[in-house]
């Protein structure tokens, strides 16, 4: 298995623009997050996916972000429009339904808002 | 909101010494997962705890959960420089939300 799979690996974008922000999960994984991670903040929820049902929504931070998941092997996350603030290392996870499973990370995407 | 405060924050130590890193919250969880994260990568689960009271070891890190529930800490014996990096400790609560705390950054000179 290729693991989650994110693209694009780097954005840089203008204030303003919309950024869409792609997850692949793991085949046969029914639980989807994506987190967004700066040094100040550390690594926060943003939402959390149940067999592509959003469960928790409360970490994302304004109306400006939205998440879909229309099918179990795709997510997105669109930002519109972007800010300078936004700029982080966004990184989608997925795991296995149930309790006490490894959740497996992609490698993230470098968003950068100019 | 559940909380996780993970102490130190940053962590300067020279190789082949000892560290403990700890993991504190006021929220009960029904498993704990510690997570190391190096530059341009995302975390990987290192180890889950489950059973209040638990202690797992893995080479020469020990990770304890408390009795409650609520707190854990990581124990790393004789570091090695390849020990170097974000060590995130993540709650996971009934609905299998993953939380994550807010990383002790981890550096073992040689």
């Amino acid at each position: 298995d290729a693991g989650v799979i994110q693209s694009p690996r780097h954005e840089v974008t203008e204030m303003g623009q919309e950024v869409t922000l792609r997850c692949k999960p793991i085949s046969g994984h029914n639980s989807l997050f994506w987190y967004r991670q700066t040094m100040m903040r550390g690594l926060e929820l943003l939402i959390y996916f149940n067999n592509n049902v959003p469960i928790d929504d409360s970490g994302m931070p304004e109306d400006r972000f939205s998440a879909k998941m229309p099918n179990a092997s795709f997510s997105t996350l669109k930002i519109q429009p972007s800010e300078p603030r936004d700029s982080a290392v966004y990184f989608c996870a997925s795991k296995v339904g149930g309790s006490n499973t490894e959740a497996f990370f992609g490698q993230g995407t470098r968003l950068t808002v100019v | 909101t559940q909380l996780l405060e993970q102490s130190p924050q940053f962590l300067s130590i020279q190789e082949g010494e000892n560290l403990t890193v700890y993991c504190n919250s006021s929220s009960v969880f029904s498993s704990l997962q510690w997570y190391r994260q190096e530059p341009g990568e995302g975390p990987v689960l290192l180890v889950t705890v489950v059973t209040g009271g638990e202690v797992k070891k893995l080479k020469r890190l020990t990770f304890q959960f408390g009795d409650a529930r609520k707190d854990s800490s990581l124990h790393i014996t004789a570091a090695q420089t390849g020990d170097t990096g974000l060590y995130l400790c993540a709650g996971e609560n009934a609905g299998n939300m993953l939380t994550f705390g807010g990383g002790t950054r981890l550096m073992v000179k040689p």
